[in-house]
């Protein structure tokens, strides 16, 4: 499975855009890229996923390099709500397997009032 | 609630005993996965089905731990002869196209 490297946290003030790096260098041509956090004493939650383009919901948006060896989540205004371990997963295209996610340790991010 | 529902929410259990957990999927999703999670790691995949078809387990998934679902809908995860290592929070989610967890449930091993 490609790996994925994210810092270990970041902190942000509320109401502020956080940009959440990923690199995944040895990404495959048919792996998607998944976002995944997990609040406190919760289970993992989806965030978003996307192949090659840029990517918005309700929730976030993914930024992907156009070389696909980088991502970036982006909150546009970070909530307290948003404080949470913040996880990067590749995830093979096609797939009937897809709720099979090998997690790294995650972007713990911290948000200030 | 028509979320992934995981009983019970937190166990303690004295080392030796056996442990079981219930997981509840999504009703339409066919697939289901338990993982693994100790503190400050993300979770680990240990066992998933397909309807009621075990199709892989982790090398994780010890002789000691057993997954079973039945009739392809609800799903159980038995852990035999626990032991203080197993304490951990177990999640089980289930999917269509993306992963829907549930809130866990937390085992203390004492």
């Amino acid at each position: 499975d490609a790996k994925t490297t994210q810092p270990n946290s970041m902190e942000s003030n509320e109401e502020e855009p956080v940009h959440l790096p990923c690199n995944h260098s040895t990404i495959s041509g048919t792996d998607y890229i998944h976002w995944y956090r997990q609040l406190p004493s919760q289970g993992p939650e989806y965030v978003i996923h996307g192949l090659t383009s840029n990517v918005n919901n309700r929730m976030a948006s993914l930024a992907i390099a156009e070389d696909r060896k980088s991502s970036t989540l982006i909150l546009h205004r970070a909530t307290l709500r948003d404080a949470a371990v913040y996880y990067c997963i590749l995830n093979q295209r096609g797939s009937s397997n897809t709720g099979k996610l090998i997690f790294g340790q995650g972007t713990t991010l911290q948000v200030k009032p | 609630d028509t979320g992934v529902s995981q009983d019970p929410r937190h166990k303690i259990t004295k080392r030796g005993q056996n442990v079981t957990f219930r997981c509840d999927p999504i009703s339409e999703h066919n697939r289901l996965y338990w993982y693994r999670q100790t503190l400050g790691q993300g979770p680990e995949f240990l066992t998933y089905f397909q309807n009621e078809a075990q199709l892989e387990k982790s090398r994780l998934l010890s002789d000691r731990f057993s997954a079973e679902r039945p009739k392809g809908s609800f799903s159980t995860l038995e852990i035999q002869r626990t032991e203080q290592g197993d304490s951990a929070m177990y999640l089980c989610a289930s999917s269509l196209d993306k992963a829907f967890f549930g809130q866990g449930t937390r085992l203390t091993v004492v």
